[in-house]
């Protein structure tokens, strides 16, 4: 089957530094994406993992680990703008199907002054 | 112009109405998709297709049909809408299954 899991909220301080968890259960992986999404309006790419580490991209960072199932986004230097949902999605590997992103239920992030 | 452009972004319609949902990219890429997004429940693929030949159901099909007319071309019907169809519809395009998805900007739904 397949499952991802990331909280629902997180509320966090301007200026601060956020932490995302992301776990993943599915059958088969390629690779794990992050999206942001603002509310109404459409996802878009923040970053890809592919192999074990982290990889940082400015104020986002993203760390993933194939062995535990495991991701996190890292936001430092928090901004009012950077309220919003972040979703994880990951493409499994098998079948047809192979790259179609799975999404996890996103977890809204509220930054407060 | 937008990558991927959804028409239209905003429709209200009355149960049992036939309604389409359109969708065109600029990216050249073959693969489609139709998501919809409900408040807690994430985004739920409906159709996918990975080319003009190739049609394929999502996780909630059922209630809703596809046509691919172009390489370009995805729209998403609902034959018959009903008020639980009400969300944010997303079309988004992907080059292959390592280059994620870019998504049009959404249609908001609401059946009433």
């Amino acid at each position: 089957g397949q499952n991802i899991d990331q909280p629902t909220e997180m509320t966090a301080t301007e200026g601060a530094i956020v932490q995302i968890n992301c776990t993943y259960q599915t059958s088969g992986f390629n690779g794990l994406f992050w999206y942001q999404q603002h509310a109404g309006e459409a996802p878009t790419f923040l970053s890809y993992n592919v192999l074990d580490g982290l990889e940082e991209k400015g104020r986002f960072s993203s760390f993933l680990s194939r062995s535990k199932g495991y991701s996190y986004l890292l936001l430092k230097e928090l901004q009012m703008k950077d309220s919003a949902s972040y979703l994880c999605a990951v493409t499994p590997n098998y079948g047809g199907s192979q790259g179609n992103l799975i999404f996890g239920k996103g977890t809204k992030l509220s930054v407060k002054p | 112009d937008a990558d991927v452009t959804q028409t239209p972004r905003n429709r209200i319609t009355k149960t049992g109405k036939r309604i389409m949902l359109e969708c065109s990219q600029t990216k050249g890429h073959d693969r489609m998709y139709w998501y919809r997004q409900d408040p807690g429940l994430g985004l739920r693929l409906i159709y996918y297709s990975f080319d003009v030949k190739d049609i394929n159901k999502g996780e909630i099909s059922d209630g809703y049909s596809v046509s691919r007319q172009a390489q370009a071309k995805f729209s998403l019907s609902l034959e018959s809408a009903i008020p639980n169809q009400t969300a944010l519809y997303f079309c988004a395009t992907s080059a292959s299954a390592n280059y994620g998805y870019t998504f049009g900007s959404g249609t908001r739904l609401t059946v009433v």
